[in-house]
């Protein structure tokens, strides 16, 4: 079955420095890619995503870019905030097929911005 | 619009009693998630609804667990009989077709 494996597992930086975070997947067939921000005491909530034909997608400081090749794909934080602190987590899921909306999970980011 | 609700936040139970955790999806969505969260393993998913009706329970640990789904509106998860290994937290989600999954904010369970 698919497996996501999530990079690195803490990540402390800087206020206003950038934050990069890697996901790769084991199924080819993988076509939708979700990022969760999860806060302490809160259900995951979506932040970006991405399907499987764009290789990359931007919201103000947030952008996805997704290597189909590789079977890998990675969430950048630019001008990173206090309040960006959080569980990340990545995800992979097959749209549209027999399969529709199973997501696999990463095993999650915890980061820490310092002010 | 009101998001996933799911009840109750917290639960403390003792081992061998019977846990029952209650979602109400978004209203008009059609596919219907309960995931588990622990340190160990991560976000698993249990089980998942679409149109009411189970589609995949390959995620549900044993037969101490089960789910339904009796109307668009209401979904439970029992534990029957609860383990300390069971201690988790539960998360609902739901979406609509091929859009995202929203999810709740989970119920906290702790079996002594």
């Amino acid at each position: 079955g698919e497996n996501v494996e999530q990079h690195p597992s803490t990540l402390s930086v800087q206020e206003g420095d950038s934050a990069v975070i890697k996901c790769t997947y084991s199924d080819s067939a993988s076509n939708y890619f979700p990022w969760y921000k999860q806060e302490l005491g809160k259900g995951p909530q979506l932040i970006i995503d991405i399907r499987s034909n764009v290789g990359e997608k931007k919201d103000q400081r947030i952008a996805v870019t997704l290597n189909k090749t590789a079977k890998h794909f990675s969430l950048h934080i630019t001008e990173t905030q206090p309040e960006d602190s959080a569980v990340y987590f990545c995800a992979a899921s097959r749209k549209g097929s027999s399969n529709t909306g199973k997501l696999i999970f990463g095993q999650g980011t915890t980061l820490q911005v310092k002010p | 619009d009101a998001g996933v609700i799911q009840s109750p936040r917290h639960e403390v139970t003792e081992m061998g009693q019977e846990v029952t955790l209650r979602c109400k999806p978004i209203s008009g969505h059609d596919y219907l998630f309960w995931y588990r969260q622990t340190m160990m393993r991560g976000l698993e998913l249990l089980i998942y609804f679409n149109n009411n009706v189970p589609i995949d329970d390959s995620g549900m640990p044993e037969d101490r667990f089960s789910a339904k789904m009796p109307n668009a509106s209401f979904s439970t998860l029992k534990i029957q009989p609860s383990e300390p290994r069971d201690s988790a937290v539960y998360f609902c989600a739901s979406s609509f077709l091929n859009q995202p999954q929203h999810f709740g904010d989970g119920t906290r369970l702790s079996i002594l």
